[in-house]
Protein backbone atom coordinates (compact mmCIF):
# COMPACT_ATOMS: atom_id res chain seq x y z
CA UNK A 1 0.00 0.00 0.00
CA UNK A 2 1.20 3.35 -0.50
CA UNK A 3 0.32 5.14 2.57
CA UNK A 4 -1.54 8.14 3.18
CA UNK A 5 -0.60 10.88 -0.13
CA UNK A 6 -0.64 14.71 0.51
CA UNK A 7 0.03 16.94 -1.68
CA UNK A 8 1.60 19.29 -2.70
CA UNK A 9 4.57 18.75 0.05
CA UNK A 10 5.43 22.27 -0.33
CA UNK A 11 3.11 25.20 -0.88
CA UNK A 12 4.51 29.12 -0.53
CA UNK A 13 1.49 31.51 -1.63
CA UNK A 14 0.87 35.30 -0.74
CA UNK A 15 -1.24 36.28 1.86
CA UNK A 16 -5.14 36.77 0.80
CA UNK A 17 -4.72 33.81 -1.97
CA UNK A 18 -6.56 30.78 -1.50
CA UNK A 19 -4.52 27.29 -0.56
CA UNK A 20 -6.16 23.96 -1.52
CA UNK A 21 -4.44 20.60 0.36
CA UNK A 22 -5.28 17.41 -0.96
CA UNK A 23 -4.90 14.23 1.01
CA UNK A 24 -5.65 10.34 -0.01
CA UNK A 25 -5.96 7.82 2.87
CA UNK A 26 -5.05 4.62 3.02
CA UNK A 27 -7.65 2.53 0.62
CA UNK A 28 -10.37 0.59 3.36
CA UNK A 29 -10.09 3.28 6.36
CA UNK A 30 -12.66 5.04 7.30
CA UNK A 31 -11.78 7.41 9.34
CA UNK A 32 -9.44 10.55 7.74
CA UNK A 33 -7.87 13.14 10.12
CA UNK A 34 -6.83 16.60 9.24
CA UNK A 35 -3.69 18.09 11.68
CA UNK A 36 -1.87 21.62 11.54
CA UNK A 37 1.74 21.40 13.51
CA UNK A 38 3.26 24.71 14.43
CA UNK A 39 6.33 25.77 16.86
CA UNK A 40 3.85 27.46 19.11
CA UNK A 41 0.77 24.98 19.47
CA UNK A 42 2.37 21.75 18.73
CA UNK A 43 0.04 18.93 16.94
CA UNK A 44 -3.86 20.11 16.87
CA UNK A 45 -6.53 17.95 15.38
CA UNK A 46 -8.24 20.47 13.10
CA UNK A 47 -11.19 17.71 11.68
CA UNK A 48 -11.66 14.27 11.05
CA UNK A 49 -14.15 12.53 8.88
CA UNK A 50 -16.01 8.93 9.23
CA UNK A 51 -16.93 7.52 6.11
CA UNK A 52 -16.68 11.02 4.11
CA UNK A 53 -18.91 12.71 7.16
CA UNK A 54 -17.65 15.58 8.97
CA UNK A 55 -17.63 14.43 12.92
CA UNK A 56 -15.91 16.83 14.80
CA UNK A 57 -14.40 20.54 12.84
CA UNK A 58 -14.00 22.32 16.56
CA UNK A 59 -10.50 22.34 15.97
CA UNK A 60 -10.74 24.54 13.02
CA UNK A 61 -9.39 28.06 13.59
CA UNK A 62 -12.01 29.99 12.07
CA UNK A 63 -14.35 30.48 9.22
CA UNK A 64 -11.42 30.87 6.88
CA UNK A 65 -10.37 26.81 6.51
CA UNK A 66 -12.75 24.53 5.21
CA UNK A 67 -12.78 20.75 4.41
CA UNK A 68 -14.68 18.07 2.25
CA UNK A 69 -14.25 14.69 1.60
CA UNK A 70 -16.44 14.32 -1.42
CA UNK A 71 -15.64 10.12 -1.97
CA UNK A 72 -14.02 7.84 0.69
CA UNK A 73 -10.25 8.04 -0.95
CA UNK A 74 -10.04 12.25 -1.29
CA UNK A 75 -10.12 14.69 0.94
CA UNK A 76 -9.25 18.46 0.90
CA UNK A 77 -8.49 21.58 3.53
CA UNK A 78 -9.10 25.05 2.12
CA UNK A 79 -7.91 28.11 3.35
CA UNK A 80 -9.33 31.15 1.95
CA UNK A 81 -8.41 33.71 2.02
CA UNK A 82 -4.98 32.83 3.88
CA UNK A 83 -2.72 34.48 6.01
CA UNK A 84 0.73 34.37 7.32
CA UNK A 85 -0.32 32.76 10.79
CA UNK A 86 -1.39 30.04 8.79
CA UNK A 87 1.97 29.04 7.89
CA UNK A 88 2.84 25.44 9.39
CA UNK A 89 2.85 21.97 8.28
CA UNK A 90 -0.35 19.95 7.71
CA UNK A 91 -0.45 16.60 8.32
CA UNK A 92 -3.61 14.59 6.78
CA UNK A 93 -3.97 10.84 8.79
CA UNK A 94 -6.36 7.86 8.22
CA UNK A 95 -7.27 5.05 10.11
CA UNK A 96 -9.86 1.90 10.14
CA UNK A 97 -12.40 1.68 12.86
CA UNK A 98 -12.27 -2.33 12.94
CA UNK A 99 -8.27 -2.01 13.83
CA UNK A 100 -7.27 -2.56 17.28
CA UNK A 101 -6.12 0.35 19.17
CA UNK A 102 -7.53 2.75 16.26
CA UNK A 103 -3.77 3.45 14.82
CA UNK A 104 -4.07 6.32 12.62
CA UNK A 105 -1.23 6.47 9.86
CA UNK A 106 0.22 9.98 8.74
CA UNK A 107 0.89 10.95 5.25
CA UNK A 108 4.07 12.96 4.81
CA UNK A 109 2.82 16.74 5.47
CA UNK A 110 2.25 19.50 3.54
CA UNK A 111 4.46 22.35 4.83
CA UNK A 112 2.52 25.57 4.04
CA UNK A 113 3.89 29.16 3.78
CA UNK A 114 2.00 32.31 3.66
CA UNK A 115 4.30 35.44 3.07
CA UNK B 1 -11.16 17.64 28.98
CA UNK B 2 -8.12 15.06 27.96
CA UNK B 3 -5.31 16.46 27.63
CA UNK B 4 -1.49 15.19 27.36
CA UNK B 5 1.37 16.52 28.83
CA UNK B 6 4.90 15.73 27.89
CA UNK B 7 7.85 17.13 31.02
CA UNK B 8 10.68 17.36 29.10
CA UNK B 9 10.47 19.61 25.95
CA UNK B 10 14.42 19.01 24.73
CA UNK B 11 16.39 16.61 25.64
CA UNK B 12 20.10 15.99 24.97
CA UNK B 13 22.12 12.90 25.67
CA UNK B 14 25.20 10.85 24.73
CA UNK B 15 25.13 7.60 22.37
CA UNK B 16 24.65 4.64 24.90
CA UNK B 17 22.88 6.78 27.63
CA UNK B 18 19.56 5.45 29.32
CA UNK B 19 16.53 7.28 28.24
CA UNK B 20 13.02 8.31 29.84
CA UNK B 21 10.73 10.58 28.45
CA UNK B 22 7.57 11.51 30.41
CA UNK B 23 4.26 11.80 29.31
CA UNK B 24 1.00 12.13 31.48
CA UNK B 25 -2.32 12.37 30.57
CA UNK B 26 -6.14 13.46 32.04
CA UNK B 27 -8.85 11.10 31.01
CA UNK B 28 -10.96 8.90 33.27
CA UNK B 29 -12.09 6.52 30.65
CA UNK B 30 -10.76 4.05 28.82
CA UNK B 31 -7.83 5.06 26.51
CA UNK B 32 -5.68 3.97 23.85
CA UNK B 33 -1.77 5.89 24.20
CA UNK B 34 0.63 6.20 21.66
CA UNK B 35 4.26 7.24 20.89
CA UNK B 36 4.76 9.12 17.80
CA UNK B 37 8.48 9.32 16.49
CA UNK B 38 8.82 12.33 13.70
CA UNK B 39 12.65 12.48 12.43
CA UNK B 40 14.23 15.65 11.22
CA UNK B 41 11.86 16.35 7.52
CA UNK B 42 9.90 13.46 7.67
CA UNK B 43 6.14 12.44 9.17
CA UNK B 44 5.07 10.99 12.68
CA UNK B 45 5.55 7.22 12.22
CA UNK B 46 3.98 5.12 15.32
CA UNK B 47 6.84 3.56 18.02
CA UNK B 48 4.38 1.74 19.95
CA UNK B 49 1.23 1.71 21.10
CA UNK B 50 -0.90 0.35 24.48
CA UNK B 51 -4.63 -0.77 24.52
CA UNK B 52 -4.81 -3.16 26.68
CA UNK B 53 -3.05 -6.65 28.71
CA UNK B 54 0.16 -5.91 29.76
CA UNK B 55 1.35 -2.83 31.01
CA UNK B 56 4.51 -2.54 29.58
CA UNK B 57 4.94 -2.27 25.55
CA UNK B 58 7.31 -3.16 23.21
CA UNK B 59 7.84 -0.98 20.26
CA UNK B 60 10.33 -0.79 16.95
CA UNK B 61 13.76 0.18 17.43
CA UNK B 62 14.54 -0.88 20.84
CA UNK B 63 11.56 1.09 22.54
CA UNK B 64 9.20 0.35 25.07
CA UNK B 65 6.61 2.07 27.26
CA UNK B 66 5.38 1.36 30.69
CA UNK B 67 1.08 2.25 31.40
CA UNK B 68 1.13 2.94 35.15
CA UNK B 69 -2.73 3.57 35.51
CA UNK B 70 -2.81 4.98 38.72
CA UNK B 71 -0.01 7.89 37.62
CA UNK B 72 -2.20 8.23 34.32
CA UNK B 73 1.62 8.02 32.93
CA UNK B 74 3.17 6.28 29.49
CA UNK B 75 6.37 6.98 29.71
CA UNK B 76 8.76 5.99 26.80
CA UNK B 77 12.06 4.16 27.74
CA UNK B 78 15.23 3.23 25.63
CA UNK B 79 18.25 1.88 27.57
CA UNK B 80 20.83 2.48 25.21
CA UNK B 81 20.04 5.30 22.40
CA UNK B 82 21.66 6.07 19.41
CA UNK B 83 22.54 9.11 17.10
CA UNK B 84 19.49 7.67 14.59
CA UNK B 85 17.23 8.68 17.34
CA UNK B 86 17.84 12.07 17.10
CA UNK B 87 14.11 13.32 16.50
CA UNK B 88 10.88 14.89 18.42
CA UNK B 89 9.07 12.36 19.86
CA UNK B 90 5.01 12.79 20.78
CA UNK B 91 3.22 10.93 23.54
CA UNK B 92 -0.92 10.64 22.39
CA UNK B 93 -4.06 9.80 23.79
CA UNK B 94 -7.14 8.46 21.90
CA UNK B 95 -10.62 8.18 23.38
CA UNK B 96 -13.08 7.53 20.37
CA UNK B 97 -11.13 8.01 17.30
CA UNK B 98 -9.48 11.21 17.31
CA UNK B 99 -5.42 11.47 18.51
CA UNK B 100 -4.92 14.15 21.44
CA UNK B 101 -0.81 14.77 21.19
CA UNK B 102 1.36 15.98 23.71
CA UNK B 103 3.55 19.13 22.98
CA UNK B 104 6.65 16.74 21.70
CA UNK B 105 9.94 16.00 22.84
CA UNK B 106 12.97 17.17 20.99
CA UNK B 107 16.05 14.74 21.53
CA UNK B 108 19.27 15.07 20.24
CA UNK B 109 21.75 12.33 20.36
CA UNK B 110 25.24 13.86 20.17
CA UNK B 111 27.89 11.40 18.70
Amino acid sequence: DAGVIQSPRHEVTEMGQEVTLRCKPISGHDYLFWYRQTMMRGLELLIYFNNNVPIDDSGMPEDRFSAKMPNASFSTLKIQPSEPRDSAVYFCASSFSGGRGNEQFFGPGTRLTVL
Amino acid sequence: AQSVSQHNHHVILSEAASLELGCNYSYGGTVNLFWYVQYPGQHLQLLLKYFSGDPLVKGIKGFEAEFIKSKFSFNLRKPSVQWSDTAEYFCAVIAGYALNFGKGTSLLVTP
